[in-house]
């Protein structure tokens, strides 16, 4: 089975900071994403990468920055965290462009006092 | 932004009730519709991926139709259980182009089954 892997749980920020979040995928998959979940607005698109170095702006990109230096990781960058990036942010991975099925990650909780 | 709206947007039920959510999604350019369950600490699980207009499919107590024409889909949970409870998302991915398949979320619908 692939595997999409969040590095942490739960994570707690302050104000400023820059915060990475890591996410591994272990097939393979070309495109990556990154969503962040926030109640009554479902998961919103923030960036995703269809190869290695190759990134696109989602729907919501504004304060965040993305890396993919290698295939199998892509991390998520906070520039410098605010309260209002408080949220669930999640991992998912595919195949290819042409491909759609989707394997997720678990979820970082990410609170920034 | 495509524009995809679930409703309701939480509902409760009885253990053994019977319940219904809708997606609807712009019907223009349209490829597929995923519908994923989400356990909260858990990943989002697939149920189904559809993609002809008519299409229905079904897991176990749960199916779900297709309509493209009219852009809307219905998820159907026969006899509900308590490990039913979950947030149901649909999301469409949209053909041709830079899309690659981008998956677009609607809000969710939040789903409690009491015992």
């Amino acid at each position: 089975d692939v595997k999409v892997t969040q590095s942490s749980r739960y994570l707690v920020k302050r104000t400023g900071e820059k915060v990475f979040l890591e996410c591994v995928q272990d097939m393979d998959h070309e495109n990556m994403f990154w969503y962040r979940q926030d109640p009554g607005l479902g998961l919103r698109l923030i960036y995703f990468s269809y190869d290695v170095k190759m990134k696109e702006k989602g729907d919501i990109p504004e304060g965040y920055s993305v890396s993919r230096e290698k295939k199998e990781r892509f991390s998520l960058i906070l520039e410098s965290a605010s309260t209002n990036q408080t949220s669930m942010y999640l991992c998912a991975s595919k195949p290819g462009q042409s491909s759609i099925r989707y394997t997720f990650g678990s979820g970082t909780r990410l609170t920034v006092v | 932004i495509l524009n995809v709206e679930q409703s309701p947007q939480s509902l409760h039920v009885q253990e053994g009730d019977s319940t219904n959510f809708t997606c609807s999604f712009p019907s223009s350019n349209f490829y597929a519709l995923h519908w994923y369950r989400w356990e909260t600490a858990k990943s989002p699980e697939a149920l189904f991926v559809m993609t002809l207009n008519g299409d229905e499919k079904k897991k176990g107590r749960i199916s779900a139709t297709l309509n493209t024409k009219e852009g809307y889909s219905y998820l159907y949970i026969k006899g509900s259980q308590p490990e039913d409870s979950a947030t149901y998302l649909c999301a469409p991915t949209r053909a041709g182009g830079t899309s690659y398949g981008k998956l677009t979320f609607g809000q969710g619908t939040i789903l409690t089954v009491h015992p």
